[in-house]
């Protein structure tokens, strides 16, 4: 079963706006991943966040945690038209095994 | 270096055959892993080895599911008389192995598997 919930289901923004997703998880976790997937690269580790930590940046991509709320964010800023994919965020409990939340459709126009 | 290959990426089945999906890990990952991914949904875990050993098989739907990773490389998911609700993309991602730590998984393409 899914691990909670990710809102939006769907998000459609025009080049150079930034996109932010939203994912709710139900257990305690060790750490928080977000994934991009789309048809042609498959699925690509994005960014990790422990759950000690409360915000993490990469390049475009900033992540927040709320371990009280169990909830995180997604920030893609500046968004390209080579960002549209379907992103996922996932938790990591005690074992090694990937608990997916079902995903943020995002299209970029251009 | 190479990636987490599958074997095949597409297969179309009957309902009723068995089905064999082969994975192969990034060469020197102790860890693989296997997820079912539902049209529209996130990945679902479905086992999980280290080398031959099959530590979490938790996830597998039914006893029709079979995993096996007999040399601790290869790995084969094997599915008997598929069902309709079977199709999905099967997806094999493999790490290494740091004690106390977490270790990134490497996700490979994916087998696509319709059953008629």
């Amino acid at each position: 079963s899914q691990q909670g919930e990710e809102d939006p289901q769907a998000l459609s923004i025009q080049e150079g706006e930034n996109a932010t997703m939203n994912c709710s998880y139900k257990t305690s976790i060790n750490n928080l991943q977000w994934y991009r997937q789309n048809s042609g690269r498959g699925l690509v580790h994005l960014i990790l966040i422990r759950s000690n930590e409360r915000e993490k940046h990469s390049g475009r991509l900033r992540v927040t945690l709320d371990t009280s709320k169990k909830s995180s964010s997604l920030l893609i800023t500046a968004s390209r038209a080579a960002d549209t994919a379907s992103y996922f965020c996932a938790t990591v409990g005690n074992g090694n095994k990937l608990v997916f939340g079902a995903g943020t459709i995002l299209r970029v126009k251009s | 270096g190479a990636g987490v290959s599958q074997s095949p990426r597409y297969k179309v089945a009957k309902r009723g055959q068995d089905v064999a999906l082969r994975c192969d890990p990034i060469s020197g990952h102790v860890s693989l892993f296997w997820y079912q991914q539902a049209l529209g949904q996130g990945p679902e875990f479905l086992t999980y080895f280290q080398n031959e050993a099959q530590l979490d098989k938790s996830g597998l739907p039914s006893d029709r599911f079979f995993a096996e990773r007999p040399e601790g490389s290869v790995s084969t998911l094997k599915i008997q008389r598929t069902q309709q609700e079977d199709s999905a993309v099967y997806l094999c991602a493999s790490s290494a192995y740091r004690a106390g730590g977490y270790n990134e998984q490497f996700f490979g393409p994916g087998t696509r598997l319709t059953v008629l």
